[in-house]
């Protein structure tokens, strides 16, 4: 079975613009998570997506928002970038909810802005 | 709101040493506990959980956790590390009480093994 795939894997933007990140679960996974690794904080989580519905959002302003298709595929977007949003942005799938079962994580999007 | 406490941040080890991490939590109810590892350019990947049972699991590579609710402590520990056991260690809860709660990681333990 593939595992979860991300792309792209590294992206550079610059202050203001806006940003796109996709996620592929694997086959059969239902549930797709969002978290923002950065050293020091570990994983802050940013919204999680269960059948095409947000069931969780983490403390992020607005300007983080996300989606998910029939397909399970999820996709992440940023707009207004700020410095502080260059984290490495890992997705991770599981079958149902993620605390109910295992997460299988991604390599993740590592994100500069500059 | 659910939080995580990884109390160490880093941790150096001579291989054959033994390990323990701790990992305390807050929430009132009824938990889901799982410990992750991300090995160097590696993805992370799960250890062990609990989810209900026993409070000694085992995971994979010699791992174990026990849960002790009364101090709300998920500590993971390991016998006999390995050079191998090179890694950074997640801590994480979800509340179950209520309905799913997010997934909280904690901040995270480096270990470091000196062969």
């Amino acid at each position: 079975k593939a595992g979860v795939t991300q792309t792209p894997r590294y992206l550079i933007k610059t202050r203001g613009q806006q940003v796109t990140l996709s996620c592929s679960p694997i086959s059969g996974h239902r549930s797709v998570s969002w978290y923002q690794q950065t050293p020091g904080q570990g994983l802050q989580f940013l919204f999680e997506y269960f059948s095409e519905t947000q069931r969780n959002k983490g403390n992020f302003p607005g300007r983080f928002s996300g989606r998910q298709f029939s397909n399970s595929r999820s996709e992440m977007n940023v707009s207004t970038l700020e410095l502080g949003d260059s984290a490495l942005y890992l997705c991770a799938s599981s079958p149902g909810l993620a605390g109910g079962s295992e997460q299988f994580f991604g390599p993740g999007t590592r994100l500069t802005v500059l | 709101a659910q939080s995580v406490s990884q109390h160490n941040h880093h941790v150096i080890l001579s291989e054959a040493a033994s390990l323990e991490l701790g990992c305390n939590y807050s929430y009132g109810g009824t938990v889901n506990l799982f410990w992750y590892v991300q090995y160097p350019g590696q993805h992370l990947q799960l250890l062990l959980k609990y989810f209900s049972g026993d409070p000694l699991v085992k995971g994979i590579k010699g791992f174990e956790a026990e849960f002790i609710k009364s101090k709300f402590s998920f500590n993971l520990r390991k016998p006999s590390v390995q050079w191998s056991d090179t890694a950074e260690y997640f801590c994480a809860v979800r509340g179950i009480s209520g309905g799913y709660q997010k997934v909280t990681f904690g901040t995270g333990t480096k270990l470091q093994v000196i062969p």
